[in-house]
C-alpha cells in the first residue's frame, strides 16, 4: 500500500521561507511530485523529483531522499498569492498517490 | 494552446442515477487519468489510460468504469450513484511523468 505524511497547516509571513515535508511509504516508487491547488482551482504541477538531491524552479526547491523516503518543496521569497493547498504525491508507473495537503496560509 | 478541458463542471444527480463525465487531454498528449477529490482530501486515483488501453485502476468499485477513444479523449462512467460519489473529478493528462500532469479544472458533482 501507499502512505504519505505531510503537516495539515503551515503560516508563514511574506518574504520568508517556508519548508513542506513529505515522508512517504510506498511499494513502488518512481518519483516524488509536488502539485499547488488554490481554493477551487485545478492541482498545478510545481516540480518532480525521480533522483536523490535537489531540484529547482525559481522560488521553488523540491528535495528527495529515496533511502529515507522523504522529501520537501521550499518556497522562497513567499507572496500572498502562494497561499494554497500543496499536494506531495508518489509516482507509482501509471498513477499519482497524493498525500491529503498542507494548507498554507501566507500572512502580511 | 487549449489545456485540459472537462464537461460539465457542474452536475447534480439523485442517487441510483448514472453519470458520464468527459475529457479532452491538451493536444499530443495520448495518456490520461482521472481522480476524486473529495473536500479536503488530496486527490485519489480511478484510472488512467494510454493509447485506448487501460493501465492502471485504482482502489474504486466496479460502478466506475473509462474509456478512451481514438482522439484521445475519454469519459469517466459512474453506475448507482451513492452520496459518497459526492467530490470532484479530475481529469489529467501528460507527455511523462517527469513532465508532470496537467489537470483539468474538473466536474462538481453533487448526489442527493
Amino acid at each position: 500500500g501507499q502512505s504519505l505524511e505531510q503537516p495539515s497547516e503551515v503560516t508563514a509571513v511574506e518574504g520568508a521561507i517556508v519548508q513542506i515535508n513529505c515522508t512517504y511509504q510506498t511499494s513502488g516508487f518512481y518519483g516524488l511530485s509536488w502539485y499547488q491547488q488554490h481554493d477551487g482551482g485545478a492541482p498545478t504541477f510545481l516540480s518532480y523529483n525521480a533522483l536523490d538531491g535537489l531540484e529547482e524552479t525559481g522560488r521553488f526547491s523540491s528535495f528527495l531522499s529515496r533511502s529515507d523516503s522523504y522529501g520537501y518543496l521550499l518556497l522562497q521569497e513567499l507572496q500572498m498569492k502562494d497561499s494554497a493547498s500543496y499536494f506531495c504525491a508518489v509516482d507509482s508507473g501509471y498513477a499519482l498517490n497524493f498525500g491529503k495537503g498542507t494548507s498554507l496560509l501566507v500572512t502580511p | 494552446d487549449a489545456g485540459v478541458t472537462q464537461s460539465p463542471t457542474h452536475l447534480i444527480k439523485t442517487r441510483g442515477q448514472h453519470v458520464t463525465l468527459r475529457c479532452s487531454p491538451i493536444s499530443g498528449h495520448k495518456s490520461v487519468s482521472w481522480y476524486q477529490q473529495v473536500l479536503g482530501q488530496g486527490p485519489q486515483f480511478i484510472f488512467q489510460y494510454y493509447e485506448k488501453e487501460e493501465r492502471g485502476r485504482g482502489n474504486f468499485p466496479d460502478r466506475f468504469s473509462a474509456r478512451q477513444f481514438p482522439n484521445y479523449s475519454s469519459e469517466l462512467n459512474v453506475n448507482a450513484l451513492l452520496l459518497g460519489d459526492s467530490a470532484l473529478y479530475l481529469c489529467a493528462s501528460s507527455l511523462s511523468e517527469r513532465d508532470g500532469y496537467t489537470f483539468g479544472s474538473g466536474t462538481r458533482l453533487t448526489v442527493v
